[in-house]
């Protein structure tokens, strides 16, 4: 069973500033990870699967990179708007496909 | 767009009542979860199901139950509430639990008084 860490637990960030934070999990038995986004009142959004070491994924002003070696995914954010404002969830799969959820990063932006 | 939805977004209930959640998707997924989100956790699995009347114990099964009669609807049922299963349950579905992505739906807040 995998163990998962976010950090920050959560985070004030200035509109139009970028930012970035981390998911931290066992690098042995590792087989993906997904990244999700949860907005107030809205349901968890799916924003990136990914399994291989070194990979990038973009979408937008968000990107995430993958070090597998190490046991770490960042998410980076550029030029932040109220609009990204929401729980970052970070889930790595194991190599029995065994799915743990961390308690996500709460990023706020302030106008 | 798939789209999962969930009978409702509020409930109270008494302790000891009988209680059912139910999910529905409209994609054709397979794959179909039942998770509880409490403040300071991750989303916990209570159960999942890979096909229609088949389920897998997640990691907090005791006190649930689920039925999956058709494809599209899951069902997670507390046969007896309790206080410590006030909680904000989410229902998720999937095409494939390995290498996809969960497809949410919004949840309800469920308060067992």
């Amino acid at each position: 069973i995998l163990n998962v860490e976010q950090s920050p637990q959560s985070l004030h960030v200035q509109e139009g500033d970028s930012t970035n934070f981390t998911c931290s999990f066992p690098s042995s038995n590792f087989y993906a990870l997904h990244w999700y986004r949860w907005e107030t009142a809205k349901s968890p959004e799916a924003l990136f699967v990914m399994t291989l070491n070194g990979d990038e994924k973009k979408k937008g002003r968000i990107s995430a990179t993958l070090n597998t070696k190490e046991g770490y995914s960042y998410l980076y954010i550029k030029g932040s708007q109220p609009e990204d404002s929401a729980t970052y969830l970070c889930s790595p799969m194991d190599s029995n496909y065994q799915l743990i959820w961390g308690a996500g990063t709460k990023l706020i932006i302030k106008p | 767009d798939v789209k999962v939805t969930q009978s409702s977004r509020y409930l109270v209930k008494r302790t000891g009542e009988k209680v059912f959640l139910e999910c529905v998707q409209d994609m054709d997924h397979e794959n179909m979860f039942w998770y509880r989100q409490d403040p300071g956790l991750g989303l916990r699995l209570i159960y999942f199901s890979y096909d229609v009347k088949m389920k897998e114990k997640g990691d907090i099964p005791e006190g649930y139950s689920v039925s999956r009669e058709k494809k599209e609807r899951f069902s997670l049922i507390l046969e007896s509430a309790s206080t410590n299963q006030t909680s904000m349950y989410l229902c998720a579905s999937s095409l494939s639990y390995i290498s996809y992505e969960q497809y949410f739906g919004p949840g309800t807040r469920l308060t067992v008084t």
